[in-house]
């Protein structure tokens, strides 16, 4: 069936250091992949997304490309801020609103 | 504007009991969906609601039982609780269904003792 992984967490990192937190996907068809990040005390929010091979989806500092040769879309940030700690999901939607979310990746930046 | 409202926040219950919860989607918003997160998990889907109508299910249990009211609102309701159903349920509106863009509630966190 359709799935999400992700790398494992969790992931401590010094302001300003460059992050990746790699995502691979298994679905069939032609899904929408996502980000969701899930800030302390607070709901999933949308980071970006990317509907279709090859596009790159961009929000915050944060990028993602859809690589349909890979099943990969890996997201990165150049340079990460305290204020980015959260967890990250990396999702699929493979029909209407029916979103599958990978584990999750804890991200701590410390000053 | 208010966005995706859940009720409770927080909810004690003990095996063998149902349980009723409740998400007000984003006004206008007409699909609404149910995921659970079970601590240190991604969001499972649970159900999917478009227009009053189930449209989408997860692989979960037949206890589990959703409806969509004509304001759109949605109840998620649990029958019959295991101490496995211990979780944060989520509810998520979207303005039309495929919108591809869902807007989360902070959910409602089960303990089933």
């Amino acid at each position: 069936g359709d799935s999400v992984t992700q790398m494992e967490g969790p992931v401590t990192l010094s302001e300003e250091a460059f992050l990746t937190i790699n995502c691979t996907y298994t679905a069939t068809g032609y899904p929408s992949l996502f980000w969701y990040v899930q800030y302390p005390g607070e709901g999933l929010q949308l980071l970006l997304k990317a509907t279709k091979a090859d596009d790159k989806g961009s929000n915050k500092g944060f990028e993602a490309t859809y690589r349909k040769e890979t099943t990969s879309f890996h997201l990165e940030k150049g340079s990460v801020q305290v204020s980015d700690s959260a967890v990250y999901f990396c999702a699929l939607e493979t029909s209407y609103d029916k979103v599958i979310f990978g584990p999750g990746t804890s991200l701590s930046v410390i000053p | 504007d208010a966005g995706v409202t859940q009720s409770p926040t927080h909810l004690i219950k003990t095996r063998g009991q149902h349980v009723t919860l409740r998400c007000s989607p984003i006004s206008g918003h007409k699909s609404v969906s149910w995921y659970q997160q079970v601590l240190g998990q991604g969001p499972q889907f649970i159900f999917q609601y478009y227009e009053k109508e189930e449209r989408g299910r997860g692989n979960f249990p037949d206890r589990f039982s959703a409806r969509q009211f004509p304001n759109y609102s949605s109840e998620l309701n649990v029958n019959a609780l295991l101490l496995g159903d211990s979780a944060l349920y989520l509810c998520a509106s979207s303005l039309v269904r495929g919108e591809e863009k869902l807007f989360f509630g902070s959910g409602t966190q089960l303990s089933v003792l």
